[in-house]
């Protein structure tokens, strides 16, 4: 079975660093992605991670740890319009739809000034 | 640039009726899927489709049924729509083959079964 947590919400001030954590159990690992979704928008994708390490774009960062099953999403600099919903995506075993993600509930992050 | 088109953006439909909800990507994508998102629930699988004609159950199928008779289009058909299909609908699309950036998603019809 596949199961992926993240918080529900958090908040966090203009110009600060937040940390948003995802762990999961899935039944084969083939990827992890992060999605940011403005409220009553589609999903837009983020970052990728495959192997353990960080991989970093711009103010994003996102970190994997296979071992643990986890990961994290690093938001730095943040500005009032990083106020999303931000979703971990974990993408299992191979099957006919061999590209299939499971995805966790998603964390609403509010930035305030 | 890759696009993922949805039919409505906001629909209301009476309890009972018959409610077709399109989705077309213009990418050549192998695989089409249906969500829908609900608070606290997250995105929930529905039906995805790996080929042309081809369907599969997602985790919700109860109440839906889909239809992949192009490979640019995946329908989503609620037989007799209920109060509690109200949601939000994504549909998203994908290669076949790993790639990195997981699916393209649509903008969304957000339904209002009343």
């Amino acid at each position: 079975g596949q199961n992926i947590d993240q918080p529900t919400e958090m908040t966090a001030t203009e110009g600060a660093i937040v940390q948003i954590n995802c762990t999961y159990q899935t039944s084969g690992f083939n990827g992890l992605f992060w999605y940011q979704q403005h409220a009553g928008e589609a999903p837009t994708f983020l970052s990728y991670n495959v192997l353990d390490g960080l991989e970093e774009k711009g103010r994003f960062s996102s970190f994997l740890s296979r071992s643990k099953g986890y990961s994290y999403l690093l938001l730095k600099e943040l500005q009032m319009k990083d106020s999303a919903s931000y979703l971990c995506a974990v993408r299992g075993e191979n099957n006919n739809a061999g590209n299939m993600l499971t995805f966790g509930g998603g964390t609403r992050l509010m930035v305030k000034p | 640039d890759v696009k993922v088109t949805q039919s409505s953006r906001y629909l209301v439909k009476r309890t009972g009726e018959k409610v077709f909800l399109e989705c077309v990507q213009d990418m050549d994508h192998e695989n089409m899927f249906w969500y829908r998102q609900d608070p606290g629930l997250g995105l929930r699988l529905i039906y995805f489709s790996y080929d042309v004609k081809m369907k599969e159950k997602g985790d919700i199928p109860e109440g839906y049924s889909v239809s992949r008779e192009k490979k640019e289009r995946f329908s989503l058909i609620l037989e007799s729509a209920s109060t509690n299909q109200t949601s939000m609908y994504l549909c998203a699309s994908s290669l076949s083959i790993t790639e990195d950036y997981g699916y393209t998603f649509g903008s969304g019809t957000r339904l209002t079964v009343v």
